[in-house]
């Protein structure tokens, strides 16, 4: 399983782009990368995935270079409510199935 | 349309005493999966099912913990007994399945252990 490493914490004010890089050095060739956002009392939710290059949803963008073993989510324009924790997962798709591994995560303090 | 479904919401029990959390998927999604959340810590998995089949449940500490999931829909996972350390949030997801398919995650069942 590949692991993956995030700042622990970060803070930021309204208004401002937040970027959130995770590192994962022994991504694998058929692994996705996935991001998840959790609120305090309330289980994660998913924001974006991708595989190579540029996503962009309606919620955030997600930067993935060619070598894969980075990525950077992006938040554009935060607000008091983005404060929550976030989960960089890589999916190791084997014959079994996924199996994504969540680590601490990075938790974004986002103030006024 | 209805979300993954989780209960009880709290949990106080003594230790040593059994406990059960219950789980209803969202409907169609065929795999399920069970996480176990300390305090500032992210989900840590314990087991996934495939319809009714325990695929991965190599994180589940057998001699304590068990889990179930009859007719491939609903699941229960079970505590017993429960220890002091087993106090933790547990989350349960589901996915229509696939190594891309995004896990929804019910809010949790948060356990104190006294």
């Amino acid at each position: 399983l590949a692991k993956t490493t995030q700042p622990i914490s970060m803070d930021s004010y309204e208004g401002q782009e937040v970027n959130i890089t995770c590192s994962h050095n022994n991504i694998a060739t058929n692994d996705y990368i996935t991001w998840y956002q959790q609120f305090p009392s309330q289980g994660p939710r998913f924001i974006i995935q991708g595989y190579k290059t540029k996503v962009t949803n309606e919620v955030a963008s997600l930067f993935i270079p060619a070598d894969r073993k980075s990525s950077t989510l992006s938040l554009p324009r935060v607000s008091l409510s983005d404060t929550a924790v976030y989960y960089c997962l890589v999916g190791d798709s084997d014959n079994y199935g996924q199996n994504f591994v969540f680590g601490p995560g990075t938790r974004l303090s986002v103030l006024p | 349309e209805a979300g993954v479904v989780q209960s009880p919401r709290y949990k106080i029990i003594e230790k040593k005493q059994p406990v059960a959390f219950w789980c209803n998927p969202i409907s169609g999604h065929n795999t399920l999966y069970w996480y176990l959340q300390n305090l500032g810590q992210g989900p840590e998995l314990l087991i996934r099912y495939e319809n009714e089949e325990a695929v991965d449940d190599s994180q589940l500490p057998k001699d304590r913990f068990s889990a179930e999931r009859l007719k491939g829909v609903d699941s229960t996972l079970k505590i017993q007994p429960a220890e002091l350390g087993d106090s933790a949030v547990y989350l349960c997801a589901s996915s229509a399945g696939g190594a891309r398919e995004t896990q929804y995650f019910g809010p949790g069942t948060r356990l104190l252990v006294l």
